[in-house]
């Protein structure tokens, strides 16, 4: 059976503090890694999909990488508006279908 | 262009009544997932449609739980006799068949069941 955990389950920042999540991960067989931000109220949002070990992806303050077990979501010099809470969700090449297993998520809070 | 919508945004229900929950895909998307959100728990995957297949049911944590697609495009998720243990946020997700991969979610129904 698939398994995220996401770690810590909360993090509190300073504007400007930079920071990693991490979310570690089993699978049988992965066939992608992805990163998420959920708003209060809202749906999650897509950010990043990770395919193999080694590979990074980039957008605007946020940085992924993944290794053979686990993600790292790096936030650069983040802003208030970064707050939000950020899931980790891996599919497996087994079980069919492209549904994804969730860990429970890193609530992030950037204060001024 | 318009996103995943789902109706209504908030459900409450007495428990042992059936609810329905609705979900619009992008237009175009050929895939559709119900997952349901509970408090302090991950996303747990409910149930999978794309194109004319079999849905992946595997997830559905019970007969009273019970989903279709019409047309290939909008989504009804039912669930008989509610329980309060059913109280969660249905999300609904969708992707192209040019990127299975990525999920466009829906911003959720809330059930609260008394």
């Amino acid at each position: 059976e698939d398994q995220v955990t996401q770690s810590p389950e909360a993090l509190r920042l300073q504007e400007g503090e930079s920071s990693s999540l991490n979310c570690s991960y089993t699978v049988s067989g992965l066939r992608g890694l992805f990163w998420y931000r959920q708003d209060p109220g809202k749906g999650p949002e897509f950010l990043f999909t990770l395919y193999s070990a080694g590979e990074e992806k980039e957008k605007e303050r946020l940085k992924a990488t993944l290794t053979k077990k686990e993600s790292f979501l790096h936030i650069t010099a983040p802003k208030p508006e970064d707050s939000a809470t950020y899931l980790c969700a891996v599919g497996g090449l087994t079980g069919g279908g492209n549904k994804l297993t969730f860990g429970t998520g890193t609530q992030l809070k950037v204060e001024l | 262009g318009a996103g995943v919508s789902q109706s209504p945004s908030n459900k409450v229900t007495e428990k042992g009544k059936d609810v329905e929950l609705r979900c619009d895909p992008i237009s175009g998307h050929t895939a559709l997932y119900w997952y349901r959100q509970s408090l302090g728990q991950g996303l747990e995957f409910l149930i999978y449609f794309q194109g004319n297949s079999a849905p992946d049911k595997s997830g559905l944590p019970s007969d009273r739980f019970s989903a279709e697609r019409t047309g290939g495009s909008v989504s009804t998720l039912t669930i008989q006799r509610t329980q309060q243990e059913d109280s969660a946020v249905y999300l609904c997700a969708s992707s192209p068949i040019s990127s299975t991969d990525t999920q466009y979610f829906g911003p959720g129904t809330r059930l609260t069941v008394l």
